[in-house]
């Protein structure tokens, strides 16, 4: 079985400039969640998507979005990119999910490299 | 901050020798996860404690919850050199707080052949 997919692995970019970044959840799994982990620290959390609504939002500027589709998989947006902004971007899809609230395991995808110059 | 602290921030230890990391955490639970990163990759999921458990076992893991000191440690178990990892302890507090998992800063683990 496939697991959480996230394109593209790696990208540069420069300040200023604007990325999306792309999460395909396990099958049957409804509920995906974005965190951002900048070398040597623990992920932070972004965003939470479950049933194709916003559930959670981390501290986060407006800068970053996102958005879920009627298959399940998302998307993080982050415009006008600072240097700060360079960090692993980390998928999660959850199965075990009550009322919208997680309760179980996360399945992480290996990430999106994001390097902005 | 609401981030749990992981204790120690790295461990060297020789292969077939047992490993135990800490954490701390500062509010109240649902659940408490442990989670292993390989070289800035992503996240695998090891074993999750809920809050009503004390101590929970997975092949050479074991957990252990101490609520009323918001604490829990992971004892690795003989050891091998591909326990080479980030180990996060990740708290889930449940509720509203939807899908925010807390992560500590982690401890680097290195284990020598």
């Amino acid at each position: 079985d496939a697991g959480v997919t996230q394109s593209p692995t790696h990208l540069i970019k420069t300040r200023g400039q604007h990325v999306t970044l792309r999460c395909s959840p396990i099958s049957g799994h409804k509920s995906v969640s974005w965190y951002q982990q900048v070398l040597g620290q623990g992920p932070q959390f972004i965003f939470q998507y479950y049933e194709k609504e916003e559930r959670g939002r981390g501290n986060f500027p407006d800068r970053f979005s996102a958005r879920q589709f009627p298959n399940y998989s998302s998307e993080l947006n982050v415009n006008a990119l600072l240097l700060g902004d360079s960090a692993l971007y980390l998928c999660a899809s959850s199965f075990r999910v009550a009322q919208g609230t997680i309760t179980g395991e996360l399945f992480f995808g290996e990430g999106s490299r994001l390097t902005v110059l | 901050s609401q981030q749990g602290e992981e204790d120690p921030q790295a461990l060297s230890i020789q292969e077939g020798e047992n490993a135990t990391m800490n954490c701390s955490y500062k509010t109240s639970i649902n659940n408490l996860q442990w989670y292993r990163q390989n070289s800035g990759r992503g996240l695998v999921h090891l074993i999750l404690i809920r809050s009503n458990e004390r101590e929970k076992h997975s092949g050479r893991l074991r957990v252990t919850l101490d609520t009323s000191k918001k604490s829990s440690s992971l004892l690795i178990t003989a050891s091998r050199a591909a326990d080479t990892a980030s180990y996060f302890c990740v708290q889930n507090a449940g509720g509203t707080s939807y899908g925010k998992l807390t992560f500590g800063q982690g401890t680097i683990l290195t284990v020598h052949p």
